[in-house]
């Protein structure tokens, strides 16, 4: 099955600095990317989605000046957490997926980073 | 807005036995997917199943299968010889047919263990 690799996978930093998670897919092109986040013993929450090109879309509620997402290319999406504080720890997952009728247009998820602030 | 209920937290089964987890959802939408999720504890998320809608068919993938009830929009996951790598975080997740950016929806999960 297809590959979407995440870097790092684990991540500590200081209060008020900046961070990006990268969301590679290894073997095929990702028209789309979703970004995640998750907290312990909870459900995924869709923060945005990208697609390559294009200014992502987010979810209410969702802050688009602290969460910068860009998707430059079709194999590389990067969230970047600006200013990040501690209540902006939790688990980030990226998924991506392929246009439709190609790889039978399926959502492939990264094994996720996991984010610190202290 | 589609919305999608796992009612069940936690179950828990006896290796080699047989477990069924629930899900329900509720759409307007004729045409959707609908899945199964499996997040061990290394929180890689894993594709267990994956039934369309407009298949009457269950879907199956070896030990696993679904009950897919379209009527009632149910969407029931069958473990059958229940293994011990099988413990994990289970997610039902619902997804339009149509649509460049038609999203994932996940229902809360259910947690199930596996007793040696």
């Amino acid at each position: 099955g297809a590959v979407v690799s995440q870097h790092p996978s684990w991540v500590i930093c200081k209060s008020g600095t900046s961070v990006k998670i990268e969301c590679r897919s290894l073997d095929f092109q990702a028209t789309t990317m979703f970004w995640y986040r998750q907290f312990p013993k909870q459900s995924l929450m869709l923060m945005a989605t990208s697609n390559e090109g294009s200014k992502a879309t987010y979810e209410q509620g969702v802050e688009k000046d602290k969460f910068l997402i860009n998707h430059a290319s079709l194999t590389l999406s990067t969230l970047t957490v600006t200013s990040a504080h501690p209540e902006d720890s939790s688990f980030y997952i990226c998924s991506a997926r392929s246009p439709p009728r190609t790889y039978s247009y399926e959502q492939y998820f990264g094994p996720g980073t996991r984010l610190t602030v202290t | 807005a589609q919305t999608v209920t796992q009612s069940q937290p936690e179950m828990s089964v006896q290796e080699a036995e047989t477990v069924t987890l629930s899900c329900t959802y509720d759409t307007s939408e004729s045409d959707y997917y609908l899945f199964w999720y499996k997040q061990p504890p290394s929180r890689q998320m894993i594709l267990v199943i994956r039934q369309e809608a407009y298949k009457q068919q269950n879907a199956t993938e070896n030990r696993f299968s679904v009950n897919f009830q379209k009527a009632a929009k149910s969407f029931s996951l069958k473990i059958s010889d229940s293994q011990l790598g099988d413990a994990a975080m289970y997610f039902c997740a619902y997804r339009p047919y149509t649509g460049a950016n038609s999203k994932l929806t996940f229902g809360k999960g259910i947690t199930l263990s596996v007793r040696p």
